[in-house]
């Protein structure tokens, strides 16, 4: 089975520019979440979605970051417009129901790189 | 913020030794999860512990929930080289999602 799918892989570009990191989940799972992953501040999740309806996007940095999921198999993080501090891996996971229907044990895909110059 | 004290933050051993890391916390927490993440890859689950004071092994890993559900920590017997990477504990308290720690970097030297 394919794991969570994430693309693009890698991406640089310039301050100012905008830029959509997008993901696709497992088959079937109903949470999906996006993190960002920086040497100074670890993992920190920015939003997630409960069968494509967002639950919590208290982590998301400022208004210049946004996200969607317009279908259970396709998810979307853009930000506008990016900036230098905006460097990072940015990782999409998703996970079935768990423990008190809460979220279960999440799959992580292999995260984009993103370098904003 | 992070919730989690992970440690320790590094840590160089030679093969065949036996590693332990752990994660602390002031707040409860209901499950505890670790992940180990290689190079240019996500985080991918080694193990899951749901109950105080459980104790679960995977292969050569073994993890404890610990009594006061303040936290956790992870074995890995007789290391190898694939060992290398970064652990991250992982928490949740109730029905928030999970917080993760900051992470022990773990190098395998021969």
């Amino acid at each position: 089975d394919a794991g969570v799918i994430q693309s693009p892989r890698h991406e640089v570009t310039e301050m100012g520019q905008e830029v959509t990191l997008r993901c696709k989940p497992i088959s079937g799972h109903d949470y999906l979440f996006w993190y960002r992953q920086t040497m100074m501040r670890g993992l920190e999740l920015l939003i997630y979605f409960n069968n494509n309806v967002p639950i919590d996007d208290s982590g998301m940095p400022e208004d210049r970051f946004s996200a969607k999921m317009p279908n259970a198999s396709f998810s979307t993080l853009k930000i506008q417009p990016s900036e230098p501090r905006d460097s990072a891996v940015y990782f999409c996971a998703s996970s079935t129901v768990g423990q008190g229907g809460l979220a279960g044990e999440l799959f992580f895909g292999e995260g984009s790189r993103l370098t904003v110059l | 913020g992070q919730q989690l004290n992970q440690s320790p933050q590094s840590m160089f051993i030679q093969e065949g030794e036996d590693v332990s890391m752990n994660c602390t916390s002031s707040s409860i927490f209901n499950t505890w999860l670790w992940y180990k993440q290689d190079p240019g890859e996500g985080p991918v689950l080694l193990i899951a512990l749901y109950k105080a004071g459980e104790l679960t092994s995977n292969g050569r890993l073994t993890a404890q929930f610990g009594i006061t559900r303040k936290d956790s920590f992870l074995n890995i017997s007789a290391s190898i080289p694939s060992d290398v990477g970064i652990y991250f504990c992982a928490g949740r308290r109730s029905a928030r999602q999970l917080t993760f720690g900051s992470g022990t970097q773990l190098t395998v030297l021969p």
